[in-house]
């Protein structure tokens, strides 16, 4: 199966500050890799797909890149609200796979 | 837009059979999209279970693939999940979600998630 590794485990930022999120597959999955955000609670929600496209209702502060195995989730300057544990997941192989997550907390 | 709704015991005793249903609203299950099941054990990641297309075409976790079963009931609009022999290890928050059209395997909309607890 494809491994996606997240890093870094836990980031710590303020608010204002830009936030890069890493993910690195195993195997290549070409542009077919979404991330999610999940907040206490509740059930993750759609950021990205396909690397770089933004779902419906989703901020533009959020945009996504990469392709192949490394990939990329940038927030340009995080709001309140942004601080969440962030999924990456594959959808190339079956069967799908997901990150083990980042923390980004509020420093 | 569409909504999915969770339901199903919340404590399974061990070597027994998870059984929960996701009641699709707002949009049909007959519709050309994927349904699919993830699950989430308290204070961890992320893992799929499977999914089936309306069709009946299905695909499942090579590491529970003996275990699960997902069926579609299209005239009540729900989809299901059924995982055999439980241990504590399937204990976990599960959600059932809506994979995209084609190929499949963007999940959006996402149940709120129903916590099934494994135990005597």
């Amino acid at each position: 199966e494809t491994v996606l590794t997240q890093s870094p485990a836990t980031l710590s930022l303020s608010p204002g500050e830009r936030a890069t999120l890493s993910c690195r597959a195993s195997q290549s999955v070409s542009t077919y890799l979404a991330w999610y955000q999940q907040k206490p609670g509740q059930a993750p929600r759609l950021l990205i797909y396909d690397a770089s496209n933004r779902a419906t209702g989703i901020p533009a502060r959020f945009s996504g890149s990469g392709s192949g195995t490394d990939f990329t989730l940038t927030i340009s300057s995080l709001e309140p609200e942004d601080f969440a544990v962030y999924y990456c997941q594959q959808r190339s192989k079956w069967p799908r796979t997901f990150g083990q997550g980042t923390k980004l907390e509020i420093k | 837009q569409v909504q999915l709704q969770e339901s199903g015991p919340g404590l399974v005793k061990p070597s027994g059979t998870l059984s929960l249903t996701c009641a699709v609203s707002g949009g049909s299950i007959s519709s050309n999209y994927w349904w699919s099941w993830v699950r989430q054990p308290p204070g961890k990641g992320l893992e799929w279970i499977g999914e089936m297309y309306h069709s009946g075409s299905t695909h499942y976790n090579p590491s529970l693939k003996s275990r699960v079963t997902i069926s579609v009931d299209k005239s009540k609009n729900w989809f299901s999940l059924k995982l055999s022999s439980v241990t504590a290890a399937d204990t976990a928050v599960y959600y059932c979600a809506r994979g995209t059209s084609g190929e499949g395997g963007v999940f959006d909309p996402w149940g709120q998630g129903t916590l099934v607890t494994v135990s005597s």
